[in-house]
This record gives C-alpha cells, structure tokens and sequence, in this order.
C-alpha cells in the first residue's frame, strides 16, 4: 500500500461543467502523475508533476490542466468537461525523490460525462 | 513513436504455464515494467527489468533482453485468480512510462 487515495471514486457530470479530481498521498513522494484508461488504448499519462508547483504535460493534455501546492496533493481539472473525458482516471507515484522507479497506483476514479 | 506491443487476449489452464510477449522501440529505453491489473481495480506492480536476463519472482517470472526490443512475463502453476490483465510498460530516458494495452488473461479450471 503506498498511501494514495483519489477523490471522488465516481463521478457523473454533464457535457460544460467543470470538474476536479483529487490525489491525496501520505508518504512524501516527489513524483505524482495521473493517467486516464479507455479500452484499446492502456494507460495514457495526462500530466506529472516533479515537485510542489513543478508540473509537465504527458501524451494526452488537451483540456485538462493540474495543481500542486502541497507535496500530498495533486489536482486535475476538467475546465470544461466533454464526453471523450469519459474514463477512468488513475494518479500514480513513484518513489521517493527518483523519477523512473516504480509507479505506483492510486484505486481510480471512474468519471461518466454524459 | 513508443510503440508497445503485446497479445490482446491468452487463454490458459489452471496449473499450466503461460508466456505473455511485449515489445517495444529500443531508442532511448532504460527499463521494463510489468503490472497486473484485475477487472475494475488498479494496476499493481509486479517486475521491473532493466538488465538482459531472466529475474524470477516465486510463480512469476520476467525476461528483458534490450538488443532485441523484447520481454516476457512468464506465470507458473497457474491459478484462476491470475485471470487478469498484464500491461507491459517501457520506461525511457524522456522519464515517461509508456504502456501497452495490455494482456486480458483467462484461466480455465
């Protein structure tokens, strides 16, 4: 267990609004990322962050942005969320202070955008 | 590109062997991930490989061999609760982790 919860587990929103998953680790990984899933595509990484306010885009940005103001927490926000948002999200970490170690996963969340 | 490459589906029998392939593009690779993931849950690490060689982990095993762009995940004495997905994921020196889509594994009594 390496101490990540993601908040909500599910969520059901509509096509406009916006929408902010939460990430929230206890054991002070410098490392924290989130990744959706969708069928026929594994695991896509969105955007991590390196450190407190330290963040970089991944493969699929576009219309999700992140903050980090706290080493524990790691937001993503849906400004404006759409129906190809639909998925289901996953934030990792990897240990301590060293990227390409071992990712591990938080439970998930699963967002429905209808 | 980062192409990984792995079966969409295997189906095996309980106590049997299984042998799940991955490849991937060697240019600028630095590692092999191996993760298994149940049906509606995260994925969970399982090996991580970076040198040539076979690394064995009880029942499972991974192979790595870098000059070829090729690894595998072998699974022994197989159970019926290993029916799970096995995404294989290559790590490069851009720090990204890249995935596959995975392996949907079925094991049959």
């Amino acid at each position: 267990d390496a101490g990540i919860t993601q908040s909500p587990r599910h969520k059901v929103t509509e096509t406009g609004t916006p929408v902010t998953l939460r990430c929230h680790q206890t054991e002070n990984h410098r490392y924290m990322y989130w990744y959706r899933q969708d069928p026929g595509h594994g695991l896509r990484l969105i955007h991590y962050s390196y450190g407190v306010k330290d963040t970089d885009k991944g493969e699929v940005s576009d219309g999700y942005s992140v903050s980090r103001s706290k080493t524990e927490d790691f937001l993503l926000t849906l400004e404006s969320a759409t129906s190809s948002q639909t998925s289901v999200y996953f934030c990792a970490i990897s240990d301590p202070g060293r990227a390409g170690e071992t990712q591990y996963f938080g439970p998930g969340t699963r967002l429905l955008v209808l | 590109g980062q192409n990984i490459d792995q079966p969409t589906e295997m189906t095996a029998t309980e106590g049997a062997i299984v042998q799940i392939n991955c490849t991937y593009q060697t240019s600028g690779f630095n590692g092999l991930f191996w993760y298994q993931q149940h049906a509606g849950e995260a994925p969970t690490f399982l090996s991580y490989n970076v040198l040539d060689g076979l690394e064995e982990k009880g029942r499972f095993s991974s192979f790595l061999s870098r000059s070829k762009g090729y690894s595998y995940l072998l699974l022994k004495e197989l159970q019926m609760k290993d029916s799970a997905s096995y995404l294989c994921a290559a790590f490069y020196n851009t720090d990204k982790l890249i995935f596959g889509t995975g392996t949907r594994l079925q094991v049959f009594p």
